[in-house]
């Protein structure tokens, strides 16, 4: 089993630039979760999908966040335009029903 | 409104002391999951346990073990025998018991060191 795959893994952008972030989830798993983690935030989580269709959005920071899932295989997250402020570790999640999430190796991103 | 509190930002201990992580949540819902990940330094999240609120036995699995105890609302976490691999940020989390997908509520993390 792959596990949940994350790209790119490192990302450096200049502001004001389009960034987007791509999870795979693991085969069969019908839920997704995006987090993000700072130092002075913590983990949170920015969205959740189940069976494909957003569920909770309410953690996405603004409009220049946003997320899809066109398919059960595969998720995008991108920040246009993005701001230095945005600089984080953007962890892509997936569970099975009451399944524990397991997480991908995240996409640390840079924005300068 | 889910919440978890880990009072300790940071712990250091010498390489074969026991460390206890501490754990305390709030919700409002009579069920409910709590979890332990682990960060290692390289930066991933590797899932530890999961324990649902129907179930207050203490769980050992090799040098790790959890003490929950819903009259404190506490899910503490120890390791014996600390070895330096041991060394990274621990998170406690929180999730409810619905049908579909459930969020993770995450605390702030524990930083062990495990000085050799």
């Amino acid at each position: 089993d792959a596990g949940v795959i994350q790209s790119p893994r490192h990302e450096v952008t200049e502001m004001g630039q389009e960034v987007t972030l791509r999870c795979k989830p693991i085969s069969g798993h019908n839920s997704l979760f995006w987090y993000r983690q700072t130092m002075m935030r913590g983990l949170e989580l920015l969205i959740y999908f189940n069976n494909n269709v957003p569920i909770d959005d309410s953690g996405m920071p603004e409009d220049r966040f946003s997320a899809k899932m066109p398919n059960a295989s595969f998720s995008t997250l991108k920040i246009q335009p993005s701001e230095p402020r945005d600089s984080a570790v953007y962890f892509c999640a997936s569970s099975s029903g009451l399944a524990f999430q397991f997480f991908g190796p995240g996409t640390r991103l840079t924005v300068l | 409104a889910q919440k978890v509190t880990q009072a300790q930002t940071e712990i250091s201990v010498v390489e074969k002391e026991d460390v206890t992580l501490d754990c305390v949540y709030e919700t409002r819902d009579t069920t409910y999951y709590l979890f332990w990940y682990k960060q290692p330094p390289s930066g991933e999240l590797v899932f530890l346990i999961r324990r649902n609120s129907f179930d207050e036995q203490n769980e050992i699995s090799g040098r790790y073990s959890w003490n929950f105890q819903k009259s404190t609302s506490s899910f503490n976490f120890t390791i014996t025998a600390s070895q330096v691999v041991d060394s990274a940020v621990y998170f406690c989390a929180l999730s409810g018991y619905q049908t579909g997908a459930n969020n993770l509520f995450f605390g702030t993390g524990t930083r062990l060191t495990v000085i050799p």
